[in-house]
């Protein structure tokens, strides 16, 4: 079964700390996997997009790393600030019109 | 603000009623894409229209229909409106017909409280 699985569900940390939300996937056949940041009530939007070949790929303090043979990723928020507070949601592209959503991390950035 | 425009934010209405959310894609995107996110859920992708047809079908419930106009606008209709589709409800569009790259841009959804 196709499903994309994060952790933790929820993460406080204070402003300025480092922090890394994890998302391991079991879709097949993989074609890519998205990180997007969801602020409350408002539309997802995109951080990165890894293809199978990618290991590593940053956006600012946003890093995010891909292993496509333990089919897991990580998305690695370097000095957090309170704006970083929102749900961070995986996204795994499996074949045509397939994308598989995991339910999200919660982060909470305390002064 | 993402380009890509839906109407009502809000919406709040009783069970057994219908109602209409609509979307604007983004200027040049061709495909729409509508998603359910539950309380506490990961988003599910209802429908996706490219260029004025169905391209491709989710969890949709046979109570929900959408269309995209010729303007490309796209409506997505729920009627038989019972308390668990209370939801937010997002649209997305993108250029092509697969939604690849970073083209693949969100709204900032309609919130629908049945009650």
């Amino acid at each position: 079964k196709n499903q994309v699985e994060q952790s933790p569900q929820s993460l406080i940390i204070l402003e300025g700390k480092n922090c890394t939300l994890q998302c391991n996937y079991t879709v097949s056949p993989f074609s890519n996997l998205r990180w997007y940041k969801q602020d409350t009530g408002r539309g997802p939007v995109s951080l990165t997009i890894m293809t199978f070949s990618e290991n590593t790929k940053s956006n600012g303090r946003y890093t995010a790393t891909l292993d496509a043979d333990t089919k897991q990723s990580s998305l690695h928020i370097t000095a957090s600030q309170l704006s970083d507070s929102a749900s961070y949601i995986c996204v795994v592209r499996g074949g045509t019109y397939k994308y598989i959503f995991g339910t999200g991390t919660r982060l909470k950035v305390l002064a | 603000d993402s380009g890509v425009t839906q109407t009502p934010k809000h919406l709040i209405t009783a069970t057994g009623q219908r109602v209409t959310l609509r979307c604007s894609p983004r200027s040049g995107d061709l495909s729409v894409y509508w998603y359910q996110q539950s309380l506490d859920q990961g988003l599910q992708f209802l429908i996706q229209y490219y260029n004025g047809e169905e391209r491709a079908k989710g969890n949709i419930l046979e109570r929900f229909s959408a269309q995209q106009f010729p303007d490309l606008h796209s409506e997505l209709n729920l009627s038989s409106l019972e308390l668990g589709d209370s939801a937010l409800y997002f649209c997305a569009s993108s250029v092509g017909r697969q939604g690849w790259g970073y083209g693949y841009t969100f709204g900032s959804g309609t919130r629908l409280t049945v009650v």
